[in-house]
């Protein structure tokens, strides 16, 4: 079955500390995993997705297929980098299924 | 080019009445996914349409059921309300064969209020 986790539902971070935004999947083929984000008032959009291995507003994320893991990292957090944070996976079926999300809280 | 257009914005509904929620896709995009996303949750895979046939559900009941026209906009319709019902509907579209690889656009969704 797919599955995304996301076990934090909120993280706090000081402005210019590093940030790590936790994923996890269970997926028994090879998956495709994203992370989006939505910021207060707008709509969800696409930030990164690992078949690219782009770096996006200065975060990045490697997929460790052995710790079934897609975490998101930046080495130093923004006052705007405050939002929701969704983690998800496409299977072989095309559908994406996302995790439960994680609001990320940029401290000044 | 235009973005996924989803309306109406708000909706407010009485517990078993049906509704019918619609989404333009983005220009050139032939695949719509609509989900449902709860207070606190993270969006739930309702269906997928890809060329005007079903290509993928989630696990919701068959009073949740949708279309996708020649032109690859998009409605959901919902019969037999429930107060359970209540959410924030998105409509996401995208290319291709590709569509599972290259993620979404997401419209701004429809929030559905049932009372």
């Amino acid at each position: 079955a797919q599955r995304v986790t996301q076990p934090e539902k909120l993280l706090s971070v000081f402005k210019g500390a590093p940030v790590e935004l936790k994923c996890n999947y269970s997926y028994s083929g090879s998956p495709e995993l994203f992370w989006y984000v939505q910021y207060s008032r707008q709509r969800l959009q696409l930030l990164l997705r690992h078949i690219s291995r782009e770096s996006i507003k200065g975060f990045t994320a490697d997929l460790n297929k052995g710790e079934t893991s897609f975490h998101l990292k930046k080495p130093f957090a923004q006052e705007e980098d405050s939002a929701m944070y969704y983690c998800a996976l496409g299977g072989r079926d095309d559908k994406i299924i996302f995790g439960k999300g994680t609001r990320l809280h940029i401290l000044p | 080019e235009t973005g996924v257009t989803q309306s109406p914005t708000h909706l407010i509904k009485t517990r078993g009445q049906q509704v019918t929620l619609r989404c333009s896709s983005q220009s050139g995009h032939n695949t719509v996914s609509w989900y449902q996303q709860a207070l606190g949750q993270g969006p739930q895979f309702i269906f997928q349409y890809y060329r005007e046939e079903e290509n993928g559900r989630g696990n919701f009941p068959p009073r949740f059921s949708g279309l996708q026209f020649p032109n690859y906009s998009s409605e959901l319709n919902v019969n037999a309300l429930e107060l359970d019902d209540s959410a924030l509907y998105l409509c996401a579209s995208s290319l291709g064969e590709a569509r599972g690889l290259y993620g979404y656009t997401f419209g701004s969704g429809t929030r559905l209020t049932v009372v």
